[in-house]
């Protein structure tokens, strides 16, 4: 049964960045494709990019190509997710999700604020 | 990048009624391998998303029969037979076969 547990959540100054991880149990993490998502408050869901660690290749959506960074350690079965140049706007929750999102993280809160 | 629009986006039902949502995509889903990468996802309260139908109609292991996925090209449907209270939360419909992957606005069901 595959897993994706996040790290912690994120308290973050207007300007900063922050980094993001998640690390996959119980499957082969090179096999799989891994999705980012995040979820301001009260709002739905916005797809950010994606990364396929057997490749070592990383997708943002246009949105986001300037200030994000997907990553993959094999090593240490884990994918990250950074973001720069955060503004109040960047608050939300963000998920990691397997590809096609049959299994999600529990989310990371990331609050950018004064 | 593909417009998944979804309705109604609130729905109120009674408990043991049906409940169906709408997801129109602004391009054919259809994959050029004859796959539709059209996914329903569902968000409880509090939790992260839950996919439930991946492929338009496939359900997810552990998902009660009573929910189905139906459509083809841009037309899509999320039907819940008889709607439990445990059903409420925030649906999402998701296309992954047009590059950036795009969700439905979300449909929130509540029990009248």
């Amino acid at each position: 049964q595959v897993q994706l547990v996040q790290s912690g959540a994120e308290v973050k100054k207007p300007g900063s960045s922050v980094k993001v991880s998640c690390k996959v149990s119980g499957g082969n993490f090179s096999s799989f494709a891994f999705s980012w998502v995040r979820q301001a408050p009260g709002q739905g869901l916005e797809w950010m990019g994606g990364i396929i660690p057997f490749f070592g290749s990383a997708n943002s959506a246009q949105k986001f190509q300037d200030r994000v960074t997907l990553t993959a350690d094999k090593s240490k079965n884990t994918v990250y997710m950074e973001m720069s140049s955060l503004t109040s706007e960047d608050t939300a929750v963000y998920y990691c999700a397997r590809g096609g999102g049959v299994v999600w993280g529990q989310g990371t809160l990331v609050i950018v604020s004064s | 990048d593909v417009v998944m629009t979804q309705s109604p986006l609130s729905l109120s039902v009674t408990l043991g009624q049906p409940a169906s949502i709408s997801c129109t995509s602004s391009q054919s889903l259809l994959y050029s391998d004859g796959t539709t990468h059209l996914y329903w996802f569902q968000q409880r309260p509090g939790q992260s998303p839950r996919r439930l139908i991946y492929k338009v109609s496939n359900r997810d292991s552990g998902v009660p029969d009573r929910f189905s996925g139906s459509g083809s090209g841009t037309d899509f449907t999320l039907k819940i037979s008889r709607v439990e209270a445990e059903d409420v939360g925030v649906y999402y419909c998701m296309q992954g076969t047009h590059w950036p992957e795009t969700f439905g606005q979300g449909t929130k069901l509540e029990i009248k």
